[in-house]
């Protein structure tokens, strides 16, 4: 069965420092989102992007958060100058996009925990 | 604003006891749709179920089965004769049809922590 894959699945990196974090989502899909979720918290949505743009955001994803597709496979999440509370499991979803039909689930990657110190 | 309540923090039964995770929602959509997901204790996310907001029909599928009433707002998961496996914590999530156009963010509870005894 086809899965989200996301890459690195660990990663540290000082204060300050800009991170990208890798996904390449379900081949015919065509939303994808970035979610987070702080260590025993619920999880949040980041952004959505549709048809190479950002489609929403929260208001969790500031100037210091970007998103892109920089070919045909890969969505990347970057963050320029991370903070410690930056520090978080990050999710890639992505969504097939049935036209005429109803919503259909968000198929998650495993995640990367983001740790900053 | 679309809002997910799960009120049961942990739950702990033993091995083949029922479970139900209670989930309450509230939207303001008249379209919208609910789902569940099982986090393990590897940390994935994993799809279990969906439902419309137009389809109140409860289901079984294998051990898991679901209670949707639209007049309780409640959307809940329960699991029959459970196994050690089922420990996860179990996440109610909501999107709301008209939310960014089709763009279906999802709204999570906070979850629920289902530890299953031997």
């Amino acid at each position: 069965e086809p899965e989200v894959t996301q890459t690195p699945s660990h990663q540290v990196t000082q204060m300050g420092q800009e991170v990208i974090l890798r996904c390449v989502p379900i081949s015919n899909h065509l939303y994808f989102y970035w979610y987070r979720q702080i260590l025993g918290q619920k999880v949040e949505f980041l952004v959505s992007f549709y048809n190479n743009e950002i489609s929403e955001k929260s208001e969790i994803f500031d100037d210091q958060f970007s998103v892109e597709r920089p070919d045909g496979s890969n969505f990347t999440l970057k963050i320029r100058s991370t903070k410690l509370e930056d520090s978080a499991m990050y999710f890639c979803a992505s969504r097939l996009q049935v036209y005429g039909g109803s919503n259909q689930p968000q198929h998650f990657g495993d995640g990367t925990r983001l740790s900053i110190l | 604003a679309q809002k997910v309540t799960q009120a049961q923090t942990e739950i702990s039964v033993v091995e083949k006891e029922d479970v139900t995770l209670d989930c309450v929602y509230e939207t303001r959509d008249t379209t919208y749709y609910l789902f569940w997901y099982k986090q393990p204790p590897s940390g994935e996310l994993v799809f279990l179920i969906r439902r419309n907001s137009f389809d109140e029909q409860n289901e079984i599928s294998g051990r898991y089965s679901w209670n949707f009433q639209k007049s309780t707002s409640s959307f809940n998961f329960t699991i029959t004769a459970s196994q050690v496996v089922d420990s996860a914590v179990y996440f109610c999530a909501l999107s709301e049809a008209t939310s960014g156009g089709s763009n279906y963010k999802l709204t999570f509870g906070k979850g629920t922590l289902l530890t299953v005894n031997p």
